[in-house]
């Protein structure tokens, strides 16, 4: 069964803090993975697409590696800010089958004064 | 300015109410696509229009009704809806096969909440 796993669902921490969110996927065929930020009351955002050949991307602050063998992601975020506060989503894109994604449920970050 | 607007932001209805969700994307793609999101649930898929035909729908109830007249809008027809169709709707839009690694662009959502 496709699947995408995100952990924690909820995290809290300091400003200024580093902190790291787990995507772990099932999706097979694989295309692609993405990250994307969802404030409150927005939409989705994209931060970093990665393919199978890619092991890590970079946006800013953000950080996402890929290790396809093992199906898991990573997004590590440097120095957080208050407006990092959000939701992040990790989805995958099965390959050769059109527009299939396939969405975690999001880690709610919440990075506190 | 995400490139995506969606009227109205916040719709309250009846069950028996027919409104419509609308959506348009600023940015020249070539596929549209309606999401609803649930608190706690994953995005779940519900249209996808490329080039203005429809080519997927994965077993929408047909109280939802979409209607894609051109590459830059979309709606989302809505009639009899239920509770539990509560939702934030959101629009979004992306470059269709070419080498799939486009990002999908998203607009700010319809809040819907039925009565």
């Amino acid at each position: 069964k496709n699947q995408v796993e995100q952990s924690p669902q909820s995290l809290i921490i300091l400003e200024g803090k580093n902190c790291t969110l787990q995507c772990n996927y099932t999706v097979s065929p694989f295309s692609n993975l993405r990250w994307y930020k969802q404030d409150t009351g927005r939409g989705p955002v994209s931060l970093t697409i990665m393919t199978f050949s890619e092991n890590t991307k970079s946006n800013g602050r953000y950080t996402a590696t890929l290790d396809a063998d093992t199906k898991q992601s990573s997004l590590h975020i440097t120095a957080s800010q208050l407006s990092d506060s959000a939701s992040y989503i990790c989805v995958v894109r099965r390959s050769n089958t059109g527009n299939q994604f396939y969405f975690g449920t999001g880690t709610s970050l919440t990075v506190i004064p | 300015e995400t490139g995506v607007t969606q009227t109205p932001r916040h719709l309250v209805m009846g069950m028996t109410n027919k409104k419509s969700l609308k959506c348009e994307q600023h940015l020249g793609h070539n596929a549209m696509y309606w999401y609803k999101q649930s608190a706690k649930k994953p995005l779940e898929l519900m249209f996808v229009y490329s080039l203005e035909e429809r080519v997927e729908n994965n077993s929408v109830p047909s109280r939802f009704s979409p209607e894609c007249p051109n590459s830059s809008h979309l709606f989302l027809h809505l009639h009899t809806l239920q509770p539990e169709d509560s939702a934030l709707y959101l629009c979004a839009s992306s470059q269709y096969r070419t080498g799939g690694n486009q990002p999908q662009h998203f607009g700010d959502g319809t809040r819907l909440s039925i009565l």
